[in-house]
């Protein structure tokens, strides 16, 4: 089956740096890959997703890069505020909700 | 509209009893997944429903059944509660299978002593 992994567990950086997270997955069959960001005490809220067809995808601060030759894809995130500070998750799927497969996920603490 | 909520929002059991943990949707989503949270593991899938009247397995579904009676509800039960059972679970819906975005609910965290 599908194997995430994630990296780094723990991210810190200067508010108004960049952060960049990153994930590999294992089966080349994953055609979605979304981003779950996850505050503390909160539930997991979608960030960012892209598809298997799109090498980039941007939403303001947030983009994500897939490279499917590779078998990654990236979180990044400019111009950090304290607000970015939460767990974040990557996940990789064939068939949607089906076969969801997460990351372990990422802490990202952004300082003041 | 109140989205997806569970109940309760924490509780301790003891070992060997029998405990239901409650989903409930008004977002008229087909597709509900209940997924358990441990720290470094991320979160896993332990059931899902395509739609009310059927059921699937996920990554972990030992110890774990699940109903789907109607489109809103979608109980987790645990028959026989563990120590390895102490977890945060969240529920979450979508429109359907093939939709891209999960909302999760917010959260039981169970300790099982």
């Amino acid at each position: 089956g599908e194997n995430v992994e994630q990296h780094p567990s723990t991210l810190s950086v200067q508010e108004g740096d960049s952060a960049v997270i990153k994930c590999t997955y294992s089966d080349s069959a994953s055609n979605y890959f979304p981003w779950y960001k996850q505050e503390l005490g909160k539930r997991p809220q979608l960030i960012i997703d892209i598809r298997s067809n799109v090498g980039e995808k941007k939403d303001q601060r947030i983009a994500v890069t897939l490279n499917k030759t590779a078998k990654h894809f990236s979180l990044h995130i400019t111009e950090t505020q304290p607000e970015d500070s939460a767990v974040y998750f990557c996940a990789a799927t064939i068939n949607y909700g089906q076969n969801f497969v997460f990351g372990p996920g990422t802490r990202l603490s952004v300082l003041p | 509209i109140a989205g997806i909520t569970q109940a309760p929002t924490s509780q301790i059991l003891a070992a060997g009893r029998r405990m239901t943990l409650r989903c409930t949707q008004d977002m008229r989503h087909n597709a509900m997944y209940w997924y358990r949270q441990d720290l470094g593991l991320g979160l896993r899938l332990i059931h899902y429903s395509n739609t009310a009247g059927t059921t699937g397995k996920g990554e972990v579904p030992d110890g774990y059944s699940v109903s789907r009676a109607n489109t809103d509800d979608f109980p987790l039960t645990l028959a026989s509660a563990v120590p390895s059972q102490t977890s945060v679970y969240f529920c979450a819906s979508s429109e359907s299978m093939t939709s891209d975005t999960q909302y999760f609910g917010p959260g039981t965290r169970l300790t099982v002593l």
